[in-house]
C-alpha cells in the first residue's frame, strides 16, 4: 500500500524568506502523480503544486517550487519569499492505481513570522 | 476552473437525527467523487469511493449503514450521516473527478468542506 510521511508537523519561517517542508512517500508503481495542497483556516484545500512523476523537471509555480527525487521517493515543496497568506496547514498527497484517491500524510502546520 | 459546491458549510443537529451534505459539481461532470472525513488537527482520511450509477465503494472501517452516499447523477453525491451521535461531529470534505477512477493524473477539485456538530 501507499503511503505518504510529512516528518515536520510545524515549521516556522520568517516573512520574506524561503522555507522547505519534506515530503517522503512509498510505493511500487512506476505511475502516479504528487501533489501539495494548502489548508488555511478556511479549511478550502487549494492545490498549490502538481508533480507527474514520468517527468524529470520539476514543477513551479510562481513562488512555489518541488524537488523530487523519485529514487529517493522524496518530495520537498520549498515556498520562496515567504508571505503572510502562505500560513496554513500544507498536505502532501499521493495519487495513483486504479483507485484514484489522493493519500495524503499527516500535514505540515507553517507559521509566517512577520 | 472546475467548482464543487459543497451544502452546507456547516451543520448542528441533535443526537439521533440524520443529516444530509450535498456535494455538487457545478461545471463538469463527475463521474467519480470521494468523501473525506478530518478531525481536528489532522490528516483527511477517505471515507468511500463513489461512481455514478454504481454503489459507493467504503474504506475500512466506515460503517456503510452510518454514511450512506449516492451518487445518482454526474453532478450530484450525497452523504447521509444517520443516527448521528456526537462521536461523528467531524469535518467533511468531499472532492470530485473529472474522468473515471482509473485515469491517473484526473484532477481532483474540492468542495468547501461541511463542519458538523452533533448535540
Amino acid at each position: 500500500a501507499q503511503t505518504v510521511t510529512q516528518s515536520q508537523p510545524e515549521m516556522s519561517v520568517q516573512e520574506a524568506e524561503t522555507v522547505t517542508l519534506s515530503c517522503t512517500y512509498d510505493t511500487s508503481e512506476s505511475d502516479y502523480y504528487l501533489f501539495w495542497y494548502k489548508q488555511p483556516p478556511s479549511r478550502q484545500m487549494i492545490l498549490v503544486i502538481r508533480q507527474e512523476a514520468y517527468k524529470q523537471q520539476n514543477a513551479t509555480e510562481n513562488r512555489f517550487s518541488v524537488n523530487f527525487q523519485k529514487a529517493a521517493k522524496s518530495f520537498s515543496l520549498k515556498i520562496s519569499d515567504s508571505q503572510l497568506g502562505d500560513a496554513a496547514m500544507y498536505f502532501c498527497a499521493y495519487y495513483g492505481g486504479s483507485q484514484g484517491n489522493l493519500i495524503f500524510g499527516k500535514g505540515t502546520k507553517l507559521s509566517v513570522k512577520p | 476552473g472546475a467548482v464543487v459546491s459543497q451544502h452546507p458549510s456547516w451543520v448542528i443537529c441533535k443526537s439521533g437525527t440524520s443529516v444530509k451534505i450535498e456535494c455538487r459539481s457545478l461545471d463538469f461532470q463527475a463521474t467519480t467523487m470521494f468523501w473525506y472525513r478530518q478531525f481536528p488537527k489532522q490528516s483527511l482520511m477517505l471515507m468511500a469511493t463513489s461512481n455514478e450509477g454504481s454503489k459507493a465503494t467504503y474504506e475500512q472501517g466506515v460503517e456503510k449503514d452510518k454514511f450512506l452516499i449516492n451518487h445518482a447523477s454526474l453532478t450530484l453525491s450525497t452523504l447521509t450521516v444517520t443516527s448521528a451521535h456526537p462521536e461523528d461531529s467531524s469535518f467533511y470534505i468531499c472532492s470530485a473527478s473529472t474522468r473515471g477512477h482509473q485515469s491517473l493524473g484526473s484532477p481532483l477539485h474540492f468542495g468547501n468542506g461541511t463542519r458538523l456538530t452533533v448535540t
